[in-house]
């Protein structure tokens, strides 16, 4: 089994751009693909990223996602930040017989 | 619209056993397959388990294997989580979600496991 290690908290202002990273342990990040979800307190995730780089419908252009095989690591980027952005994210993605969650990043947005 | 609709949790005794149901409407259940994700108080999202589309193949996290059974009745529209042996860790809000394009999330409902 491999992990999805995130960093705990990222903070930035309104406006500016943030990014959070999302590593696997082991096997390739490009094997499988990673999604990214949005929790904000007291209610269920939501899908902002799917397949890499995906958006659903109804997720502002302001959300990307990418990989980098490089650094084995996935990148959710947020820019023209506002306030309810502000909330927990977590990456996500799969091998052949588990589904694995990052242990999520709180961004704050001050 | 996609609606995922969790019943079944509550507080339960160390060693016993919860039958969580989520009653799924809005899509063709019998066409995606269909998870179960935990998330303890304060804490972050955990997978659980998984089933495929005709009920074919199962697949769950290393902590419940020989515990939980995850189950689907397509006619019912309707995914199942037997959860026997039940200990305190695994006391968590637990999401019924629909796998395609990232999940699909119900409500959740919460299991409490104390004595």
């Amino acid at each position: 089994n491999f992990m999805l290690t995130q960093p705990h908290s990222v903070s930035e202002s309104p406006g500016k751009t943030v990014t959070i990273s999302c590593t696997r342990s082991s096997g390739s990040i490009a094997s499988n693909y990673v999604q990214w979800y949005q929790q904000r307190p007291g209610s269920s995730p939501t899908t902002v990223i799917y397949e890499d780089n995906q958006r659903p419908s109804g997720v502002p252009d302001r959300f990307s996602g990418s990989i980098d095989s490089s650094s084995n690591s996935a990148s959710l980027t947020i820019s023209g930040l506002k306030t309810e952005d502000e909330a927990d994210y977590y990456c996500q993605s799969y091998d052949s017989s588990n589904e694995v969650f990052g242990g999520g990043t709180k961004l704050t947005v001050l | 619209e996609v609606q995922l609709v969790e019943s079944g949790g509550g507080l339960v005794q160390p060693g016993g056993s919860l039958r969580l149901s989520c009653a799924a409407s809005g899509f063709t259940f019998s066409s995606y397959w269909m998870s179960w994700v935990r998330q303890a108080p304060g804490k972050g999202l955990e997978w659980v388990a998984n089933i495929k589309q005709d009920g074919s193949e199962k697949y769950y996290v290393d902590s419940v294997k020989g515990r939980f059974t995850i189950s689907r009745d397509n006619a019912k529209n309707s995914l199942y989580l037997q959860m026997n042996s039940l200990r305190a860790e695994d006391t968590a809000v637990y999401y019924c979600a629909r796998d395609s394009y990232g999940l699909i999330w119900g409500q959740g409902t919460m299991v409490t496991v104390s004595s």
